[in-house]
C-alpha cells in the first residue's frame, strides 16, 4: 500500500540554525499535508500542498512540494525554542479517503 | 475554526475492565472520524475509521470485538477499549475533516492517555 517515508527521524540543532525535514513516496501523491505536534499535544494542521512544485511560505517555514509529486520538504529558517515538536507529513489516500501519515521528523533546540 | 472535544485526556483503569473515550465534533459536522494510537516517540497509527450510520473500518491487524467504534451521530463517535490490558497502554486520538473536505487538514481531538495497570 501507499506509504510516506519521512527523514530524518530526530534532528537536535542549536537555536537559530535551520532545520529540514524530508518526505518520500513511492507513488504520485495527489496532496500532501503537514503537521506540527507539540511534546504531550496533539497534531495540528500547518499547511496542505496540491500542485506540482509548488512552494508555500508561512513566515519562518518554508514548504516545497515536488515536481513529480512523490516528495515534499518542510524547512525553518533560524529556528526558534518554540518550533519544538514533531513534524509530520500525511498524504491523502484517495481510494480509502484517509490520510497516511508518515513517521515524523522530531525537533528538539539548544537554547 | 474546526474543534474536536475529546475525552477523557487522561484515564487509568485496572486490567480486565473497560474504557470509552468520547469525540465530539463542536462546530462542525463529522461523517467521518478516525481512530489513530500512537505509542511514546512514534508516529499515529490508524486504527479505524468511523461513518456516521454504519459500521466502522478497521485497518488490517486492530480487533474491531476489542476495539468497538460507535458514530451514532453527526456529531459524536466513541472508541470502547474493551477488556483493556497493560498493552493497551496508549495515547488514542481522533481526528476529522476541518472542513469542507480535505482541503482544510484534519482536525484532532486532545488524545486520550490510556494506562492500563
Amino acid at each position: 500500500g501507499q506509504q510516506v517515508m519521512q527523514i530524518p527521524q530526530y534532528q537536535h540543532v542549536q537555536e537559530g540554525e535551520d532545520f529540514t525535514t524530508y518526505c518520500n513516496s513511492s507513488t504520485t501523491l495527489s496532496n500532501i499535508q503537514w503537521y506540527k505536534q507539540r511534546p504531550g499535544g496533539h497534531p495540528v494542521f500547518l499547511i496542505q500542498l496540491v500542485k506540482s512544485g509548488e512552494v508555500k511560505k508561512q513566515k519562518r517555514l518554508t514548504f516545497q512540494f515536488g515536481e513529480a509529486k512523490k516528495n515534499s520538504s518542510l524547512h525553518i529558517t533560524a529556528t526558534q525554542t518554540t518550533d519544538v515538536g514533531t513534524y509530520f507529513c500525511a498524504a491523502f489516500r484517495s481510494s480509502a479517503s484517509k490520510i497516511i501519515f508518515g513517521s515524523g521528523t522530531r525537533l528538539s533546540i539548544r537554547p | 475554526g474546526a474543534v474536536v472535544s475529546q475525552h477523557p485526556s487522561r484515564v487509568i483503569c485496572k486490567s480486565g475492565t473497560s474504557v470509552k473515550i468520547e469525540c465530539r465534533s463542536l462546530d462542525f459536522q463529522a461523517t467521518t472520524m478516525f481512530w489513530y494510537r500512537q505509542f511514546p516517540k512514534q508516529s499515529l497509527m490508524l486504527m479505524a475509521t468511523s461513518n456516521e450510520g454504519s459500521k466502522a473500518t478497521y485497518e488490517q491487524g486492530v480487533e474491531k470485538d476489542k476495539f468497538l467504534i460507535n458514530h451514532a451521530s453527526l456529531t459524536l463517535s466513541t472508541l470502547t477499549v474493551t477488556s483493556a490490558h497493560p498493552e493497551d497502554s496508549s495515547f488514542y486520538i481522533c481526528s476529522a475533516p476541518g472542513g469542507t473536505g480535505i482541503n482544510y487538514g484534519y482536525t484532532f481531538g486532545s488524545g486520550t492517555r490510556l494506562t492500563v495497570v
